[in-house]
């Protein structure tokens, strides 16, 4: 079985400073990684993912990921936020053999202030 | 547009009553996903179709609800005697090919069963 953590409901920062939003998960095997974001009456975006090799990932928008093994942890940074980060950020693993589908963490909702 | 088209957007219907929605996946796209998601929670998996076969179905998926993809192209998951735990966002998505599942949402249909 495979499962995703997002220990945070709600993450707070103030425009221009740097943030990370938290992930960990659980599976058997080799995982694949991946960020969405979601807005307002809006679907899931795709951000970013890790499949392989270099453990950090660069995404859309200014995001970047950083995949640690031994943690088994995937948190999602952004060095300088901007009020229009404001949205759900959702977490979710994969695997390349068995279930194709997606496990997706309960989200954090980012917050920025100006 | 080329993304993943969803209809309706929004379907309030009377409990008991069935329901059927639709989506429309990028167009070379040959796996689908349906997922749910309720209220502060992320997508749940419902099930999982490759071409016109349907490959998995998540145990949420009780007997009142059936997903088809009849010519490998569209789908449609169908409610029956709904009730008032079906209200939720209706979440389609599809990938392409064999490899990490790295999927593309549509903008969903909200249920609301009253």
């Amino acid at each position: 079985a495979q499962s995703v953590a997002q220990p945070e409901d709600q993450v707070n920062v103030a425009e221009g400073n740097p943030l990370t939003v938290k992930c960990t998960y659980s599976v058997s095997g080799n995982p694949y990684l991946f960020w969405y974001v979601q807005y307002p009456n809006r679907g899931l975006q795709f951000l970013l993912k890790y499949i392989t090799g270099d453990n950090l990932v660069k995404g859309s928008y200014g995001f970047e990921a950083e995949f640690n093994k031994s943690q088994t942890s995937f948190h999602l940074k952004k060095p300088s936020a901007l009020v229009s980060d404001s949205a759900l950020y959702f977490c979710a693993v994969g695997m390349d053999t068995g279930r194709r589908a997606l496990t997706f963490g309960s989200g954090t909702r980012l917050q920025v202030q100006p | 547009d080329t993304g993943v088209s969803q209809n309706p957007r929004h379907k309030i219907t009377k409990r008991g009553q069935n329901v059927t929605f639709r989506c429309d996946p990028i167009s070379e796209h040959n796996r689908l996903y349906w997922y749910r998601q309720t209220l502060g929670q992320g997508p749940e998996f419902l099930t999982y179709f490759q071409n016109e076969a349907q490959l998995e179905k998540s145990r949420l998926l009780s007997d009142r609800f059936s997903a088809e993809r009849p010519k490998g192209s569209f789908s449609t998951l169908e409610i029956q005697r709904t009730e008032q735990g079906d209200s939720a966002m209706y979440l389609c998505a599809s990938s392409l090919g064999q490899g990490p599942p790295e999927a593309f949402f549509g903008q969903g249909t909200r249920l609301t069963v009253v």
